[in-house]
């Protein structure tokens, strides 16, 4: 079992619906990241947080929203989802220290678009 | 620059021969250097990581090979075994929170 509960594992959305994923750690990380992964690619970054303040977007489209309430849970709020936006949603989490530290993922979520 | 090169796409290996990954990358400024193991329905787990004062880092069966000269590093599993059949994505980084991943290799252990 990963550290990185992500919920839900699944998730079928029509276009104009609005949903939204969850990421929790217990770990103490207190930075915490979304990534997109297609089939057969490597993961994406979307978003990081550090000390629950939003540090990176990688010019994500503004129909995914991220939200970070407190040091363990991080949100992806979705509303008006494209097609090619299903894909594999993953959470990640590092500690923030000297150099750089590992992060680690959850399971993700697995997103469809109709 | 921001590059890393990931080779092959996909490998089959006999098992308990040796599965090698290879990388390459170009910006020197990168200093540290994980691999990634993800299985079906999985996210990423952190393999092992490197440094680039290390040549060689060994954990169990897995041991990464680098060569900071010619900028290539290498992910040797040896005694591969079925259960390591999954996807590798070797990753370089920079800066704290941004990791620059490969693009996968599939490996796949023959019984």
């Amino acid at each position: 079992d990963t550290e990185v509960t992500q919920t839900p594992k699944h998730l079928v959305m029509g276009m104009t619906n609005k949903k939204s994923l969850k990421c929790e750690q217990h770990m103490g990380h207190r930075a915490m990241y979304w990534y997109k992964q297609k089939a057969k690619k490597p993961p994406e970054l979307m978003f990081v947080y550090s000390y629950e303040k939003l540090s990176i977007n990688e010019s994500v489209p503004s129909r995914f929203s991220p939200e970070c309430p407190n040091s363990s849970l991080l949100n992806l709020h979705l509303h008006a989802l494209q097609p090619e936006d299903s894909a594999l949603y993953l959470c990640a989490s590092s500690p923030i220290g000297t150099g750089i530290q590992p992060q680690h993922f959850g399971d993700g979520t697995r997103l469809s678009i109709l | 620059q921001q590059q890393v090169k990931q080779s092959p796409q996909s490998l089959i290996v006999q098992k308990g021969g040796i599965s090698i990954i290879n990388c390459a990358y170009e910006n020197t400024a990168f200093d540290y250097f994980p691999w990634y193991q993800q299985f079906p329905g999985k996210g990423p787990a952190l393999l092992i990581a490197i440094r680039p004062d290390v040549s060689e880092k060994k954990e169990g069966r897995f041991t990464i090979s680098f060569n900071k000269s010619a900028k290539q590093f290498s992910l040797h599993i040896m005694d591969s075994q079925p259960g390591d059949s999954a996807t590798y994505f070797c990753a370089a980084s920079m800066s704290p929170h941004k990791i620059i991943f490969g693009k996968g290799t599939r490996l796949h252990i023959l019984p």
